[in-house]
């Protein structure tokens, strides 16, 4: 089972702020690798597909970077709807494996 | 574009099984590759299987075998996961969602097991 580890748990950051969220896999993802959105009490909404890739709707202020098994979120300017929990997932076998989460919250 | 409406809260006690659905619209089922995941309390997402269209098969992840069960009903859209042999451990949110094929988007509202005596 290939392990995604995030960092860090807690994100406080200030609004209009930008912020950068990581991703570790155990082994090589190579860009199979997505980040998915989640606020209290609702579903997870898919940002970023491919590492890099945005999802139809998302905005140009989250970006996603990295390969192999380094792999980075970015926020470029914290908007008040985008405090939440985000999740990054491996696709690259069979058994797809999300890491724990990072909490953005406003500081 | 695709709309996954799940079944209601269930509350199980243990030992006993639930079957959560999953119900299409905006594309047949047969075209979608269903997947479900589930969160406990305050917890991470968990992947417990799903459809692989290269292989034609549902393919369950190790921790689930032998006690869940995805299935299809193509005439009506509606996808199920029925897990068995459930103990308090298993309370969580259970989602479906469909692979693109190996992303998930978009995901059912979430429905709530309770396992409880």
């Amino acid at each position: 089972e290939i392990v995604m580890t995030q960092s860090p748990a807690t994100l406080s950051v200030s609004p209009g702020e930008r912020a950068t969220l990581s991703c570790r896999a155990s082994q090589s993802v190579s860009s199979n690798l997505a980040w998915y959105q989640q606020k209290p009490g609702q579903a997870p909404r898919l940002l970023i597909y491919g590492a890099s890739t945005r999802a139809t709707g998302i905005p140009a202020r989250f970006s996603g970077s990295g390969s192999g098994t380094e792999f980075t979120l970015t926020i470029s300017s914290l908007q008040s709807e985008d405090f939440a929990v985000y999740y990054c997932q491996q696709y690259n076998n069979w058994l797809k494996t999300f890491g724990q989460g990072t909490k953005v919250e406003i500081k | 574009q695709v709309q996954l409406v799940q079944s209601g809260a269930e509350v199980k006690k243990p030992g006993a099984s639930v079957k959560v659905s999953c119900k299409v619209s905006g594309y047949t089922l047969t075209e979608l590759s269903m997947h479900w995941v589930r969160q406990a309390p305050g917890k991470g997402l968990e992947w417990m299987g799903g459809f692989d269209p290269e292989d034609g098969e549902t393919i369950y992840a190790q921790k689930f075998q032998g006690r869940v069960t995805m299935t299809e009903d193509t005439s009506t859209d509606t996808a199920y996961m029925e897990l068995s042999s459930l103990r308090s451990e298993d309370t969580a949110v259970y989602y479906c969602a469909i692979g693109i094929p190996e992303w998930f988007d978009p995901w059912g509202q979430g429905t709530l097991v309770t396992v409880s005596s």
